[in-house]
């Protein structure tokens, strides 16, 4: 299984602020027939189911603010919240979609310090 | 626009068979992958199983001996059958559309399911 490692577990920002996740995979999800990094990155919020955010590392999702982008290649990658708004407070997962069993990262909680 | 709905039985007893089905209004399951994902309460997500069309399915191995998934396109659903229930199978179980080298775009709102006797 490729094993998806976030840091840090959660993080306090004040609003307006920036913040950062980190995504680590235990193998590479960059697909080189492509050149296509199969990481994908999902906001949840309490009671709510995961929403989309971020797929192919960096391609925002239809609707998405254009205060979250990704970046990354191969085995490490970032999530960045470039401006904290208080709709922003959640748990942020990363997944790779490279290999089965498709798995998921633990989790970050995001909130307002 | 489509949308997921998951049903079925909100409490399962130990050693029984979880079923629930997952029905997508607003579009079809044909041409599409469609996964069922889990998550404890207060805890991660785990990808079950995926399936396409009628012919094509994968299991994560962790749990692949007692889940089996289908889908009936003449009904617009797809289902989950996990066997031999354990209270750690007590989670909100999700369905989505994604799964084979593809990310999970579209999630129904999720259901529980209690393992108890």
């Amino acid at each position: 299984d490729i094993v998806m490692t976030q840091s840090p577990d959660s993080l306090a920002v004040s609003l307006g602020e920036r913040a950062t996740i980190d995504c680590k995979s235990s193998q590479s999800v960059l697909y080189s027939s492509n050149n296509k990094n199969y990481l994908a990155w999902y906001q949840q919020k309490p009671g709510q189911p995961p929403k989309l955010l971020i797929y192919w590392a960096s391609t925002r999702e239809s609707g998405v603010p254009d205060r979250f982008s990704g970046s990354g290649s191969g085995t490490e990658f970032t999530l960045t919240l470039s401006s904290l708004q208080a709709e922003d407070v959640a748990v942020y997962y990363c997944q790779q979609y490279y290999g089965s069993p498709w798995t998921f990262g633990q989790g970050t909680k995001v909130e307002i310090k | 626009q489509v949308q997921l709905q998951e049903s079925g039985p909100g409490l399962v007893k130990p050693s029984e068979t979880l079923s629930l089905t997952c029905t997508v209004s607003g579009g079809s399951t044909s041409g599409y992958s469609w996964s069922w994902i889990r998550q404890p309460p207060g805890e991660g997500l785990e990808w079950i199983a995926y399936i396409f069309n009628t012919e094509s399915t994968n299991y994560n191995p962790s749990l692949k001996s007692r889940v089996t998934i289908s889908v009936d396109t003449s009904r617009n659903q797809f289902s989950l059958k996990l066997t031999s229930v354990t209270a750690a199978d007590t989670a909100v179980y999700y369905c989505a559309r994604g799964g084979e080298n593809h990310y999970f775009d579209l999630w129904g709102r999720g259901t529980l399911v209690t393992v108890s006797s």
